[in-house]
């Protein structure tokens, strides 16, 4: 079983919300990991988009729109990246990160639709 | 503003070592509050963390592919390196060289702020 699972797909409609999950594999809190989240479109490296590991430990990537934001679902055992007022240009790969055992784990990605 | 760029042969035949290095400008790889990454990306697939080093040539490797990797760093010319040996097809990926941004005290890490600037990229084929 994989340390970060995410939905490999998911498709929303302009104006809407969209909720991305990454969650940890049984044996792995949320709680004390920064998540980090990354965006990558066709063609081009992941970016960088925020990380967050707390209301107060948290970061936006530099002209990151505050439409993109982070937070975590305890229950759930889960990182959240929440994208509101979805545009177009958002569709593409999305990315979480965390560092673990000395080693970065990425997990599979969601491809977010736009339609 | 930071920059990194990959180089290095598009094509590697089987069983051979895959050589790439990465070239860092408008800063120093020196820097104390960087680690210099490399991860490469199948076709279709997430991104996968291969390692990374810091300035003084202490290295962080992916378990899976430890056995066969090897990164260094050349201050002098603000480079890095990987050098994987014994490929095969499965090594077939895009190779992205980036930085790791953290804060240290005393030379140790104290926190990770993850990889914010990637290169752009450079493909690399393993076939006869």
């Amino acid at each position: 079983q994989a340390v970060l699972t995410q939905p490999s797909s998911l498709s929303a409609s302009p104006g809407a919300s969209a909720s991305l999950t990454c969650t940890l594999r049984s044996g792995f809190d949320v709680g004390i990991y920064r998540i980090f989240w990354y965006q990558q479109k066709p063609g081009s490296p992941p970016q960088y988009l925020l990380r967050y590991k707390s209301d107060s430990d948290q970061h936006q990537g530099s002209g990151v729109p505050s439409r993109f934001s982070g937070s975590k679902d305890a229950s759930a055992n889960a990182g959240i990246l929440f994208i509101s007022g979805l545009q177009s240009e958002d569709e593409a790969d999305y990315f979480c990160m965390i560092w673990h055992s000395s080693a970065w784990v990425f997990g599979g990605g969601t491809k977010l639709t736009v339609l | 503003q930071l920059q990194v760029q990959e180089s290095g042969p598009g094509l590697v035949r089987p069983s051979e070592t895959l050589s790439l290095t990465c070239t860092v400008s408008g800063g120093s790889i020196g820097s104390s509050n960087s680690y210099w990454n490399w991860i490469r990306q199948a076709p279709g697939k997430g991104p996968e963390w291969i390692g990374n080093i810091y300035y003084n040539g202490k290295t962080y490797y992916n378990p899976s592919l430890k056995p066969r990797l090897t990164i260094s760093v050349d201050s002098s010319k603000n480079e890095f390196s990987l050098q994987l040996t014994s490929v095969t097809a499965a090594d077939t990926a895009i190779y992205y060289c980036a930085r790791e941004s953290v804060i240290t005290t005393y030379g140790v890490v104290t926190t990770r702020y993850g990889i914010d600037v990637w290169g752009q990229g450079t493909t690399v084929t393993v076939s006869s």
